[in-house]
C-alpha cells in the first residue's frame, strides 16, 4: 500500500544554515509523483516544489530543493540558506495514480523552527 | 489569478446547527478536493471530485457529512447536524489532473 513517513516530528535549525527535511514513501505504481507543502502559523497550505518519477534531475525552485534518490524511495526537502520566515509545518505527498487513483497521500509533516 | 475561493472563513456555530462551506475552483481546474485538518488527526481527505463527479468519499465521517459539486465552479461541503467534534480547518484544493493541488486560505469552524 501506498505510504508517506516523514520521521522527523520536529526541528531547530539556526539561521543561515541548509535544512534537510526526511521522507519517504513507498508505492508499487511506476509513475508517481511527489510534493512538499509548507504550512505557516497563519494556516495556508503553499505548494513548494514537485518531482515526477521520471524526472532525470532533481527538482529546484529558488531556495528549495528536492533530493529525490529514487532506489531508497526518499525524496528530501532541502531549502538551502534558510530564513526566519521558513518556520512552519512541513509536508510531503505523494500522488500515484494506479496506488490512490489520484488521491495525494500525506505524511504526518515535520514542524522546523528557524532560531534567529 | 484567483486561487481556490472558500468561504467562511470562521465560522463559529452551537452544536446540532447545519453548516455549508463553499469553495470555488480555480478555473480549469477538474480535480476538487475537500480535506479536513486538526491537530488530533492532521490532514484528512474528505472527498475528492474529479470532472464534477464524486471519485472517492471513504473519508467522509458519517451521514452527517455531504458535499457536492453542481458544475465545475462551485462545491459545497455540508455538516447537519453539527456537533463538537466538528470542530476543524476545512481545505478545499484544487488541481489539474495529476499536478500539485493549490489549497484554499481554509474554514475554520467552531461547534459550540
Amino acid at each position: 500500500a501506498q505510504k508517506i513517513t516523514q520521521t522527523q516530528p520536529g526541528m531547530f535549525v539556526q539561521e543561515k544554515e541548509a535544512v534537510t527535511l526526511d521522507c519517504t514513501y513507498d508505492t508499487s505504481d511506476p509513475s508517481y509523483g511527489l510534493f512538499w507543502y509548507k504550512q505557516p502559523s497563519s494556516g495556508e497550505m503553499i505548494f513548494l516544489i514537485y518531482q515526477g518519477s521520471y524526472d532525470q534531475q532533481n527538482a529546484t525552485e529558488g531556495r528549495y530543493s528536492l533530493n529525490f534518490q529514487k532506489a531508497r524511495k526518499s525524496a528530501n526537502l532541502v531549502i538551502s540558506a534558510s530564513q526566519l520566515g521558513d518556520s512552519a509545518m512541513y509536508f510531503c505527498a505523494m500522488r500515484a495514480p494506479m496506488d490512490s487513483n489520484y488521491q495525494l497521500i500525506w505524511g504526518a509533516g515535520t514542524k522546523l523552527i528557524i532560531k534567529p | 489569478d484567483a486561487g481556490v475561493i472558500q468561504s467562511p472563513r470562521h465560522e463559529v456555530t452551537e452544536m446540532g446547527q447545519e453548516v455549508t462551506l463553499r469553495c470555488k475552483p480555480i478555473s480549469g481546474h477538474n480535480s476538487l478536493f475537500w480535506y479536513r485538518q486538526t491537530m488530533m488527526r492532521g490532514l484528512e481527505l474528505l472527498i475528492y471530485f474529479n470532472n464534477n463527479v464524486p471519485i472517492d468519499d471513504s473519508g467522509m465521517p458519517e451521514d452527517r457529512f455531504s458535499a457536492k459539486m453542481p458544475n465545475a465552479s462551485f462545491s459545497t461541503l455540508k455538516i447537519q447536524p453539527s456537533e463538537p467534534r466538528d470542530s476543524a480547518v476545512y481545505f478545499c484544493a484544487s488541481s489539474l489532473y495529476t499536478g500539485e493541488l493549490f489549497f484554499g486560505e481554509g474554514s475554520r469552524l467552531t461547534v459550540l
